[in-house]
C-alpha cells in the first residue's frame, strides 16, 4: 500500500505563490499525479511526474524526487479560482492510484 | 481529453433499496475502470477495479456482494449499491485509465452524490 501525506490547509493571497508538499511511502511506484478538486466535483488532472525533476505547465509546476519520496506542486500568480482542494496521488505497478487526503488552498483577495 | 460521464449525478433513496450508478466512456473504449468513494473532507478511496468481460477486483474491506460491479462493454461500467444504508451515503466517482501519449492517465467522471435516508 501507499502512505501519502500532505498538509491539510494552506492560505495565500491573490497573486502570490504557494507550494504544496507531498511525501509518500510506496510498495511500488509508477508515477505521481496532482489533481485539483472543487467542492462537490470530480478531480481534474493537473500534472504527472515519473522521473526526478521539475515539470512546468503554465502557472502550475510539479517536482519529484523518487529517492526522497517527495513531490511538490507549485502554484504561481494565484487567482481566486485556484481556491480548491489539491490531491497528491501515487500510482503503483498495477495502475491503481492511492490518494492523499488533499490540501485545501484558500486564496484571499 | 477523454470524457467520462456518470449517471445519475445525485440520488436520494430509502434505506434498504438498491441504487445503480452508471459510468460511461464517451469518446474512447475503456477496458479498465475504477470506482472510488469519497466521504466529506476525506480523500478518494479506491473501492474496486472494473475489468471489461471479467470480474471486478475489490480492495480490502469492500464487500463485493454489497457493491456489485458489472463491466459488460468497453464503454460502460455499473456500480450497484445493494440494500443501501445511511452509512453508504457518499460521493461515488468512477474513472477510466487512458493512454495519454507517454503515460497513462485516469480521467474521472463527475461523480454521483448518494444520500440514503
Amino acid at each position: 500500500g501507499q502512505n501519502i501525506d500532505q498538509p491539510t490547509e494552506m492560505t495565500a493571497t491573490e497573486g502570490a505563490i504557494v507550494q504544496i508538499n507531498c511525501t509518500y511511502q510506496t510498495s511500488g511506484f509508477n508515477g505521481l499525479f496532482w489533481y485539483q478538486q472543487h467542492a462537490g466535483e470530480a478531480p481534474t488532472f493537473l500534472s504527472y511526474n515519473v522521473l526526478d525533476g521539475l515539470e512546468e505547465k503554465g502557472r502550475f509546476s510539479s517536482f519529484l524526487s523518487r529517492s526522497k519520496g517527495y513531490s511538490y506542486l507549485l502554484l504561481k500568480e494565484l487567482q481566486m479560482k485556484d481556491s480548491a482542494s489539491y490531491l497528491c496521488a501515487v500510482r503503483d505497478g498495477n495502475y491503481k492510484l492511492s490518494f492523499g487526503a488533499g490540501t485545501t488552498v484558500t486564496v484571499r483577495a | 481529453g477523454a470524457v467520462v460521464s456518470q449517471h445519475p449525478s445525485r440520488v436520494i433513496c430509502k434505506s434498504g433499496t438498491s441504487v445503480k450508478i452508471e459510468c460511461r466512456s464517451l469518446d474512447f473504449q475503456a477496458t479498465t475502470m475504477f470506482w472510488y468513494r469519497q466521504f466529506p473532507k476525506q480523500s478518494l478511496m479506491l473501492m474496486a477495479t472494473s475489468n471489461e468481460g471479467s470480474k471486478a477486483t475489490y480492495e480490502q474491506g469492500v464487500e463485493k456482494d454489497k457493491f456489485l460491479i458489472n463491466h459488460a462493454s468497453l464503454t460502460l461500467s455499473t456500480l450497484t449499491v445493494t440494500s443501501a444504508h445511511p452509512e453508504d451515503s457518499s460521493f461515488y466517482i468512477c474513472s477510466a485509465d487512458v493512454s495519454a501519449g507517454a503515460h497513462n492517465e485516469q480521467f474521472f467522471g463527475p461523480g454521483t452524490r448518494l444520500t440514503v435516508l
